[in-house]
């Protein structure tokens, strides 16, 4: 157990819909990092928030959003799904934000099935 | 754009030691790390190398060579459980710490 929570476990929703994925992480962590599973495209970073900031933006569409709250979970919305949207989303927290912080701790994963 | 080569499989048996390869081409270096990542189980951190040499966990060591953009992870004394894909994962900014991970390989070891 990594101590980052992620929920839900499992999502299956609707094209069209929209989504939160919630994580909450290690206690002391003031990164986040959020990325994307799926089977053709391997493990994608998406964004990197810094306690509340934003630090780094990966190829995150621009229907995914996520914000990093002041008691430092996250949450990453997913709008217009579709089909291809299906994946395991993951989220990571580390202390820090740049070289301190190199090991990352990854949640347990959202599978999200879009039908 | 960014890429990192890794074998998508390799086959061992157990007790045997197994090398597997990462080599990269990105538009930033600050440091390769491994994670392991079980079948329905999320990555976990393995090692990480931001200069060039091996570093040693255990029965897990990784290497890095930057001049050739080249590192591997070794892995020792295989056991069954050491069966799971293996991703190499450079960090390729500094001001955060966002990593671009290869395709992974997936390992298994017999017995």
């Amino acid at each position: 157990d990594s101590g980052v929570t992620q929920t839900p476990k499992h999502l299956i929703t609707a094209t069209g819909q929209r989504v939160t994925l919630r994580c909450s992480p290690r206690s002391g962590d003031l990164s986040v990092y959020w990325y994307q599973q799926s089977l053709d495209q391997g493990l994608q970073f998406l964004i990197h928030y810094y306690n509340g900031e934003e630090r780094a933006k990966g190829n995150i569409l621009e229907r995914f959003s996520a914000q990093q709250f002041p008691d430092l979970h996250s949450e990453l919305n997913l709008s217009s799904l579709e089909l291809g949207d299906s994946a395991l989303y993951f989220c990571a927290s580390s202390v820090a934000d740049s070289d301190s912080s190199y090991e990352q701790y990854f949640g347990p994963g959202t599978r999200l099935t879009v039908t | 754009g960014q890429s990192l080569e890794q074998p998508s499989e390799v086959t061992a048996v157990e007790g045997a030691i197994v090398q597997i390869n990462c080599t990269y081409q990105t538009s930033g270096f600050y440091g390769l790390s491994w994670y392991q990542q079980h079948d329905g189980g999320a990555p976990t951190f393995l090692s990480y190398n931001a200069l060039d040499g091996l570093e040693e966990t255990g029965r897990f060591s990784s290497f890095l060579s930057r001049s050739d953009s080249y590192g591997y992870l070794l892995l020792q004394e295989l056991q069954m459980k050491d069966s799971a894909s293996y991703f190499c994962a450079v960090k390729t900014d500094n001001a955060g710490n966002m990593l671009t991970f290869g395709g992974g390989t997936r390992l298994m070891v017999k017995p």
